[in-house]
């Protein structure tokens, strides 16, 4: 059964980048046909898409968040992760990881999720 | 951007109601949509796929209608472990766009 899990830092400082890795277990994240995401809530309101990665290094990014993401993939590690510049207060969230499907572009399963805040 | 917009936001329902969940698009997504459920502190479970379609384990009382730019996902009979978040998702361009979700409440 596939697993996701975050990592990194819960608490940032108001202009510093946020990095976050995704390790990903019971599967292998080479495999066609998916894409691997990173998806954050704030607190009370619904889930915000912010981009994604390929196996094979080719990504995508929410527009709305203007040039602020990185993304990049490890296969030897099985991992992903996320990078986003800038941070504010508007970026507290909990930040998740997912696999989502190329052809109906679910997301399925998503790590637990990790609270980070913006704070100084 | 898409905009999925769900209303109500809360939706207070009995055990063994029939429950109705809409969500409207801001343009037409054709059957482009999926559905979630989250409980509290937990990460979002995939439900239906493509409109319709249940992933795998998902009980047969969920279901999805609809095309265009009006879907509605509904529980024919609720159960207790039903209780939590709904969220639609367009799954039709990117950037895939979220809900503000329905929470289906005890009434």
């Amino acid at each position: 059964q596939l697993h996701l899990q975050e990592s990194g830092p819960g608490l940032v400082k108001p202009s510093e980048t946020l990095s976050l890795t995704c390790t990903v277990s019971g599967g292998s994240i080479s495999v066609g046909g998916y894409y691997w995401a990173w998806i954050r809530q704030p607190p009370g309101k619904g889930p915000e898409w912010i981009g994604g990665v390929s196996f094979a290094g080719s990504t995508y990014d929410n527009p709305s968040l203007k040039s602020r993401v990185t993304l990049s993939v490890d296969t030897s590690k099985n991992q992903f992760s996320l990078k986003l510049s800038s941070m504010t207060a508007a970026d507290t969230a909990v930040y998740y990881c997912a696999r989502r499907n190329r052809i109906y572009n679910w997301f399925d399963p998503w790590g637990q999720g990790i609270l980070v805040n913006v704070s100084s | 951007d898409i905009q999925m917009t769900q209303s109500p936001s809360s939706l207070p329902a009995s055990l063994g109601d029939r429950v109705t969940i809409p969500c409207r698009a801001s343009q037409n997504i054709y059957h482009y949509i999926n559905w979630y459920q989250q409980k509290p502190g937990k990460a979002p479970k995939l439900l239906i796929y493509a409109t319709s379609t249940l992933e795998s384990g998902v009980p047969s009382r969920f279901s999805g209608s609809g095309s265009g730019t009006d879907f509605t996902l509904t529980i024919t009979s609720l159960q207790p472990e039903d209780f939590g978040t709904y969220y639609c998702q367009q799954s039709y361009i990117m950037p895939w766009t979220f809900g503000q979700g329905t929470k289906v409440e005890i009434k």
